[in-house]
């Protein structure tokens, strides 16, 4: 079957526009994450949702970040007032069970701020 | 707070020469620790993890909570082992967000 799927796969903004990333996981998993991943990083944790629940946004770097899953399925990861320091690859996983189980990763939106 | 050590940014190897990839964990609960790797233009993807004690690929892990490491080894590199590799923490049953290292390159030469 399908696997995790992102949109846009690149995006561009200038300073200051609002933008939007999608990811719809994998059909039936329980858990979704949003990663945020610098060049030369690791994948930092943004927000975790179980089912339509925002468990955890505690890595979200300011209130410019708002992710929602409004019927536990599909997420958007939304970002006001871009700026340059939100550039990075932006990366979506779900997983069947918890933090414990296997996440699946999507291919990532590789996001620039001009 | 928890935390993931990996110390090396870029590993080289011969073909056929033992890996070791490091990874070293702070964290004061039950760990449950991951490697993940990340193939050229590929997603990433889990390669194996402490508690189900599998090898994988030739892959092997150990945790050693007395070291708090959970080092990745290989007894002979080959060429398709190259790649980024992420050691990843989390807790052991219960919620908590998942901690990743900043990954090793290895890069096995022919």
């Amino acid at each position: 079957g399908a696997g995790v799927s992102q949109s846009p796969r690149y995006k561009v903004a200038k300073r200051g526009q609002d933008v939007a990333l999608r990811c719809d996981p994998i059909s039936g998993h329980v858990s979704l994450f949003w990663y945020q991943q610098a060049l030369g990083q690791g994948p930092e944790f943004l927000t975790y949702f179980q089912n339509e629940a925002q468990l955890d946004k505690s890595g979200l770097p300011s209130d410019r970040f708002f992710a929602e899953r409004p019927e536990g399925s599909v997420s958007t990861l939304k970002i006001q007032r871009t700026q340059q320091e939100d550039s990075a690859v932006y990366l979506c996983a779900s997983s069947l069970g918890g933090t414990w189980d296997e996440q699946f990763f999507g291919p990532g939106t590789r996001l620039t701020v001009l | 707070a928890q935390r993931v050590t990996q110390p090396e940014k870029l590993l080289s190897v011969f073909k056929g020469a033992p890996v070791e990839l490091k990874c070293n964990y702070s964290y004061s609960g039950s760990p449950e620790l991951f490697w993940y790797v990340q193939y050229s233009r590929q997603r990433l993807q889990l390669l194996l993890r402490h508690i189900s004690r599998e090898s994988i690929k030739g892959f092997t892990a150990d945790l050693n909570k007395g070291e708090t490491s959970f080092h990745l080894k290989k007894p002979f590199a080959q060429e398709e082992d190259s790649a980024m590799y992420y050691c990843a923490l989390t807790r052991s049953g219960g919620y908590q967000k998942v901690t990743f290292g900043i990954g090793t390159k290895l890069q096995v030469i022919p």
